[in-house]
């Protein structure tokens, strides 16, 4: 595998359920972020993650919850959400410590929330 | 904090035509700017990008960008647009704080046979 890879690439889930998003990046990056894409919205930034440590929370609801294992591999654990949480979720990586450095993402997971 | 603005959520033009899609940039320091085209179901994949080096910047696919310190600009550009192109384009600003690339709110451009 090569570049940002996210698993699964569909989810459908009620709002009940409990589920999670996987992303691996095999770049060699050190940072890490969760983005929501919805229709006819902006890109949302939701979490930021350097070096493992989380240093970005968007106001992001709990029902969202990242995990960051290690510099690879990022997770986003989903729990009772909600139909407007039906989204394209992107996950991309990058090098850290400058300021000019491009995000490369992966395929997104296409979340619909019943 | 940065931003950029992209004018027009849609464009839409002839094969073989002119592909221009506009991009302003907001920032207190100097910027580094970034176009980006999403395909259908797919995340985002890098078409260029300037880090204050040549301001004429080339890119994958065939367009290219030029930075106008004096416009606060960064639009793209294609001489001529093939079916292919259709796709979503977003630009993006960094340079005031690492980690935190903002996205403009992204245009949709249709090519028209």
């Amino acid at each position: 595998e090569t570049g940002v890879t996210q698993t699964p690439r569909h989810l459908v889930m009620g709002m009940t359920n409990k589920k999670s998003l996987k992303c691996e990046q095999h770049l060699g990056h050190n940072a890490m972020y969760w983005y929501k894409q919805s229709a006819k919205k902006p890109l949302e930034l939701m979490f930021v993650y350097n070096f493992k440590e989380q240093t970005e929370n968007n106001s992001v609801p709990s029902r969202f919850s990242p995990e960051c294992p290690n510099s690879s591999h990022l997770f986003l654990h989903l729990h009772t959400l909600q139909p407007e949480d039906s989204a394209l979720y992107l996950c991309a990586s990058s090098h850290s410590g400058t300021t000019n450095n491009e995000q490369f993402f992966g395929p997104g997971t296409r979340l619909t929330v019943l | 904090a940065q931003s950029v603005t992209q004018l027009g959520s849609h464009v839409s033009v002839s094969e073989g035509a002119l592909v221009l899609l506009r991009c302003n940039y907001s920032s207190s320091v100097p910027p580094y700017l970034f176009w980006y085209v999403q395909y259908p179901n797919q995340g985002l994949q890098l078409l260029l990008k300037y880090t204050s080096a040549a301001t004429l910047v080339k890119g994958i696919n065939g367009f290219e960008a030029e930075f106008k310190k004096s416009e606060t600009s960064f639009h793209l550009t294609k001489p001529s647009a093939h079916m292919s192109d259709a796709a979503e384009y977003f630009c993006a600003v960094t340079g005031e704080k690492m980690n935190d690339m903002r996205f403009g709110a992204g245009t949709r451009l249709t090519v028209k046979p």
